[in-house]
């Protein structure tokens, strides 16, 4: 009921190239679905967030896609970097928090 | 956006002594704020909630007299690991929200890496 799931786990694209990520909740009370990015030795940093009160939410490069009948939303970055390399971790809301497992993004040039 | 502080970012100590890490919200009045622990290339793991002037809230699993939380202030928290043993080592992350809920003003610190010998 708690988890979310995450995938993949990781993930190739090349520079230019669009980067998807799929995270999956069980729990309808989770209300609230940010995205962060990590790099290596860093705390995660805030990305973008979405509540399932809309379908979509862009901020640049980074969108967020919410289906609320499916319990699934997905981060897609367009125009890919290799700066953009790190690991994405999707989380759910609500009365607790909880991370999904990680998706270790690597960009080539 | 806010900046949360942590410190040290890193430290090394000797089996069964105690470690303590200070969460510093730098700019903003943090009534939440959350401390979690990460191993290697895996997700976070909420360990504990420290509220301002209460107790806080541990997670499943987790030794409350273990790792002692104490959030002094509302830019304050502080994770002491007692009696730390090498299996404690790890990179410990606190957040810091505005809010009582979680929000998107949710921010993370740096980050400590704790190694025990």
């Amino acid at each position: 009921q708690q988890q979310v799931k995450q995938s993949p786990q990781s993930l190739i694209v090349q520079k230019g190239g669009i980067s998807i990520i799929n995270c999956a909740y069980e729990n309808t009370a989770f209300d609230y679905f940010p995205w962060y990015q990590q790099f290596p030795g860093k705390g995660p940093a805030l990305l973008i967030a979405i509540r399932p009160d809309v379908s979509e939410k862009k901020e640049g490069r980074f969108t967020i896609s919410f289906n609320k009948s499916a319990k699934q939303f997905s981060l897609h970055i367009m125009d890919s970097q290799p700066g953009d390399s790190a690991t994405y971790f999707c989380a759910a809301g609500g009365q607790n928090f909880v991370f999904g497992p990680g998706t270790r993004l690597s960009v080539l040039p | 956006g806010a900046v949360v502080s942590q410190h040290p970012s890193r430290v090394i100590c000797k089996s069964g002594t105690s470690v303590k890490i200070e969460c510093r919200s730098l700019d903003f009045q943090a009534t939440t704020m959350f401390w979690y622990r990460q191993f290697p290339k895996q997700s976070l793991m909420l360990m504990a909630t420290s509220n301002e002037g209460s107790k806080a809230t541990y997670e499943q699993g987790v030794e409350k007299d273990k790792f002692l939380i104490n959030h002094a202030s509302l830019t304050l928290s502080t994770l002491t690991v007692t009696s730390a043993h090498p299996e404690d080592s790890s990179f410990y992350i606190c957040s810091a929200s505005i809010l009582a809920r979680f929000r998107e003003t949710q921010y993370f610190g740096p980050g400590t890496r704790l190694l025990v010998l």
